[in-house]
């Protein structure tokens, strides 16, 4: 089985601007979670999607956001840039119960912002 | 109080030997526990999961479980050179208010084994 792809794998991007992730799960995962890794912070959870709807959400501002289609890939997007939104984002796939503990999630490649 | 708390390190071992990885977490409800190997500039591998209390065992990595301390451990036996990457100790946990639970990292600690 194909793992996790994340896309692009890097990106420089300026203040201000907006930008979208992609990530495809691992074939017949159904569940995407988005995490933010910075060396200060750790590794910190952005969001969840199932079945094309967020179902668990981070402390993080509206900036930042998510969608997921039929086919389990997901975006995120972050709008209005700012230098600490430079970071290394993580997109992690699993299959999930509708109930109980979660199954192991795998992490994609990563992609790899920075902002100028 | 921190959810998942790690030894940041560095932690430090000769080629060989036995390394030993600690993670306390919060929440007594927690079922599911896993730690994760992430090399410099990489993403996170998955290399051990745990259930249930006691230890599993699977190659040179031990996993050790202990719900009524709220502690997991990660053991690496025979540590070798490529060893060397931070280890993620990651805890299912629910959040208040919901019936859903994710998953919780700890900050990493990190491991050199020199030869």
């Amino acid at each position: 089985k194909a793992g996790v792809t994340q896309t692009p794998r890097y990106l420089i991007k300026t203040r201000g601007q907006q930008v979208t992730l992609s990530c495809s799960p691992i074939s017949g995962h159904r569940s995407v979670s988005w995490y933010q890794q910075t060396p200060g912070q750790g590794l910190q959870f952005l969001f969840e999607y199932f079945s094309e709807t967020q179902r668990n959400k981070g402390n993080f501002p509206g900036r930042f956001s998510g969608r997921q289609f039929s086919n389990s890939r997901s975006e995120m997007n972050v709008s209005t840039l700012e230098l600490g939104d430079s970071a290394l984002y993580l997109c992690a796939s699993s299959h999930p119960r509708r109930t109980g503990p979660p199954y192991t999630q795998y992490f994609g490649p990563g992609t790899r912002l920075t902002v100028l | 109080q921190k959810e998942v708390e790690q030894n940041s390190g560095p932690l430090s071992v000769p080629e060989g030997a036995i390394a030993s990885l600690n993670c306390t977490y919060s929440d007594r409800g927690s079922q599911s526990f896993f730690w994760y190997r992430q090399y410099s500039g990489k993403s996170p591998e998955l290399i051990m999961s745990i259930y249930s209390n006691g230890d599993k065992e699977d190659g040179r990595f031990t996993a050790q479980l202990n719900k009524a301390s709220q502690y997991v451990s990660l053991l690496i036996r025979d540590s070798q050179p490529s060893d060397s990457a931070t280890y993620l100790c990651a805890v299912n946990i629910q959040d208040r208010g919901s019936t859903l639970g994710r998953l919780y990292f700890g900050r990493g600690t990190q491991l050199t084994v020199w030869p």
